[in-house]
């Protein structure tokens, strides 16, 4: 099984919808992070959680909220998706400060 | 000035050729820094974290130059499996948040 999986893996919706993308790690990572992709432009950072009770904001994160639900499950929520929030979404955890990244396989969100 | 930034290339190398990638950061402060390889919308997988003395990993060899702010990565002899976009990533000065650079296509042909 993966240490870092993501749900779901494709998603189609319209806009004005809510929509939750879930992220989970068998990692024991405190740190978690969720990043969008688009053609060109990197990973750019949305959130970011150091432990349960810590949340922040990244780069890009108008339009998202996030939910630390435990160590292990970081969720992203699109309270009302607009079309320029198709992307490539990534999860991912580090085990602390400066240390590599683990991912998972990513979820392609479409908003119609 | 962007934080991390990359020539988004891309890099169209014959086989066995080598090439070399750079990536420039603007905090000083940075502390740990690592090249990860993507291929097309896969998750990005650690190629090699880079350290003040250099590394090389095969016929990979990493470096960083903290007084000029950047850190390189240099493929030898060069495989058409390297055909990937390689993306420089940037820790620390402060917050320790993980930073990305826009990537460096590489297409290695026959």
């Amino acid at each position: 099984d993966a240490d870092v999986t993501q749900t779901p893996r494709n998603r189609i919706t319209k806009t004005g919808k809510r929509i939750m993308l879930e992220c989970s790690q068998t990692k024991g990572h405190d740190r978690m992070y969720w990043y969008r992709q688009d053609p060109g432009l990197g990973l750019r950072l949305i959130y970011y959680s150091f432990d349960v009770k810590d949340i922040n904001k990244g780069e890009i994160s108008d339009g998202y909220s996030v939910s630390r639900q435990a160590q292990a499950k970081f969720s992203l929520s699109l309270e009302s998706a607009i079309p320029n929030q198709t992307a490539l979404y990534f999860c991912a955890t580090s085990r602390s400060s400066g240390e590599k990244l683990f991912f998972g396989s990513g979820t392609q969100l479409s908003v119609l | 000035r962007k934080e991390v930034e990359q020539d988004p290339g891309p890099f169209n190398v014959p086989e066995g050729a080598t090439v070399a990638f750079n990536c420039t950061y603007s905090n000083s402060a940075s502390q740990s820094f690592f090249w990860y390889r993507q291929d097309c919308r896969k998750e990005p997988k650690l190629l090699m974290s880079v350290y003040s003395s250099g590394n090389e990993d095969g016929r990979f060899t990493a470096q960083l130059n903290r007084a000029s702010q950047y850190i390189s990565l240099l493929i030898r002899d060069s495989k058409l499996s390297d055909s990937a976009t390689y993306l420089c990533v940037v820790n620390g000065g402060g917050s320790y948040i993980p930073t990305f650079g826009r990537g460096t296509s590489l297409i290695v042909h026959p």
